[in-house]
């Protein structure tokens, strides 16, 4: 069955970026809407953007002068990139799925296990 | 954006009880609505979505209803594995917006 692995830095200092990868392994990362969700520490849930595997894209206006998410359909992988971080986005951060191919308006079906993020110096 | 408003924002109850948990949206997103749990440690799990079908797996024990701005999310039978932090989300518009959640504890 398909499953996600999120990986990258644990820790980012304020003003840097923060980078993550998603990596879609027991399925094709084509045909499906891809998402990053975060949650900070007690709090949450704040859905961040929306990727397809063909590249189309959609953030939360709240995040989108910051946020790019990229795909690689090669790697079977995608990408969020958070610019400018503060302690503000320090959260536990989730790649999910869109359940239904084809669009990106349904539920999301499988998620990652979530990797937690500091910012700070 | 869409407020997701979920009331109570926790409570206790015991293992047997039929327990709902309410869930409102500041505008109408028809049906465009789905619940998650979240245990602690662990990723949200979707259990219901279009309101009211259950994803596959999950307990019959749990159901959804409603449309419009008004949803409900019952658990008929409290089971011990069912004390967690349930989530309404709409996928009705951008962007995608999460109720603040709601903590079942163990009275």
């Amino acid at each position: 069955q398909v499953q996600l692995q999120e990986s990258g830095p644990g820790l980012v200092k304020p003003s840097e970026t923060l980078s993550l990868t998603c990596t879609v392994s027991g399925g094709s990362i084509s045909s499906y809407y891809w998402t990053w969700i975060r949650q900070p520490p007690g709090k949450g849930l704040e859905w961040i953007g929306f990727i397809y595997y063909s590249g189309s894209t959609n953030y939360n206006p709240s995040l989108k002068s910051r946020v790019t998410i990229s795909v690689d359909t090669s790697k079977n992988q995608f990408s969020l990139k958070l610019s400018s971080v503060t302690a503000a986005d320090t959260a536990v951060y989730y790649c999910a799925r869109v359940a239904v191919p084809y669009t990106d308006q349904d539920a999301f079906d499988i998620w990652g296990q979530g990797t937690m993020v500091t910012v700070s110096s | 954006a869409i407020r997701m408003t979920q009331s109570p924002s926790s409570f206790s109850a015991s293992t047997g009880d039929r327990v709902t948990i309410s869930c409102r949206a500041s505008q109408g997103i028809f049906s465009y609505l789905a619940w998650y749990q979240q245990k602690p440690g662990g990723a949200p799990k979707l259990l219901i979505y279009a309101a009211s079908t259950l994803q596959s797996g999950v307990p019959s024990r749990f159901s959804g209803s409603g449309s419009g701005t008004d949803f409900t999310l019952t658990i008929s039978c409290l089971q011990s594995e069912d004390f967690a932090t349930y989530y309404c989300q709409q996928y009705y518009s951008y962007p995608r917006t999460f109720g603040q959640g709601t903590k079942v504890e163990i009275k």
